[in-house]
């Protein structure tokens, strides 16, 4: 069975661009996750997805957002982008949302860097 | 608020065996789950526990004690490869019947030695 897949794998903008960010979750895992991992704050929690709808947000601006497709695919944006806003972005997946079926299995990040 | 606390590093020679502390501050829990990330690579889930005592796979051990709100993930025969951070994470309590958000600590970088 195929890994969660992340395009792009690298990425370099300049501030004030946007930004999108594309997750493949697990065949028939219908809950995916976005994380900021950063040197300084660690694994951030920034959103949700489960059967496209958003089911929790993290302590993230509005700038960003996401959404989930109906075959489970995802999507992160990120506007106005600021210095601060490099990192490493994951995605994950999992059955559920709930106990063991929460295991998140993690795909392999976009390295996101703004200039 | 929501807080995890693990320590920042351990070191450890090939062979020995280490353990990883977590304590953890939640409104709701609902399970102590550790994963592993190696430099570069994507964190990979190691354990979970919903319930207090000891789960053991192979080399790696977790314990919780939810009256202690702690718990700890014990590394056994360390090898090289063990080299990694370690992550614990908690669910708190969502909104109404929903659960809340998954929340990790900062990790703790394991560095092992031959």
């Amino acid at each position: 069975k195929a890994g969660v897949t992340q395009t792009p794998r690298y990425l370099i903008k300049t501030r004030g661009q946007q930004v999108t960010l594309s997750c493949s979750p697990i065949s028939g895992h219908r809950s995916v996750s976005w994380y900021q991992q950063t040197p300084g704050q660690g694994l951030q929690f920034l959103f949700e997805y489960f059967s496209e709808t958003q089911r929790n947000k993290g302590n993230f601006p509005g700038r960003f957002s996401g959404r989930q497709f109906s075959n489970s695919r995802s999507e992160m944006n990120v506007s106005t982008l600021e210095l601060g806003d490099s990192a490493l972005y994951l995605c994950a997946s999992s059955l559920g949302t709930s106990g063991i079926y929460n295991e998140q299995f993690f795909g392999p990040g976009t390295r996101l860097t703004v200039l | 608020g929501q807080s995890l606390e693990q320590p920042s590093e351990v070191t450890a020679v090939e062979g020995a065996i280490v353990q990883i502390n977590c304590t953890y501050q939640t409104s709701g829990f609902y399970g102590l789950s550790w994963y592993q990330q190696h430099d570069g690579g994507a964190p990979t889930f190691l354990s979970y526990n919903a319930l207090d005592g000891l789960e053991e796979t192979g080399r790696f051990s977790s314990f919780l004690s939810r009256s202690d709100s702690y718990g700890y993930l014990l590394l056994q025969e360390l090898q090289m490869k063990d080299s990694a951070s370690y992550f614990c994470a908690v669910r708190d309590r969502g909104r109404g019947s929903t659960l809340g958000r998954l929340y990790f600590g900062r990790g703790t970088q394991l560095t092992v030695w031959p």
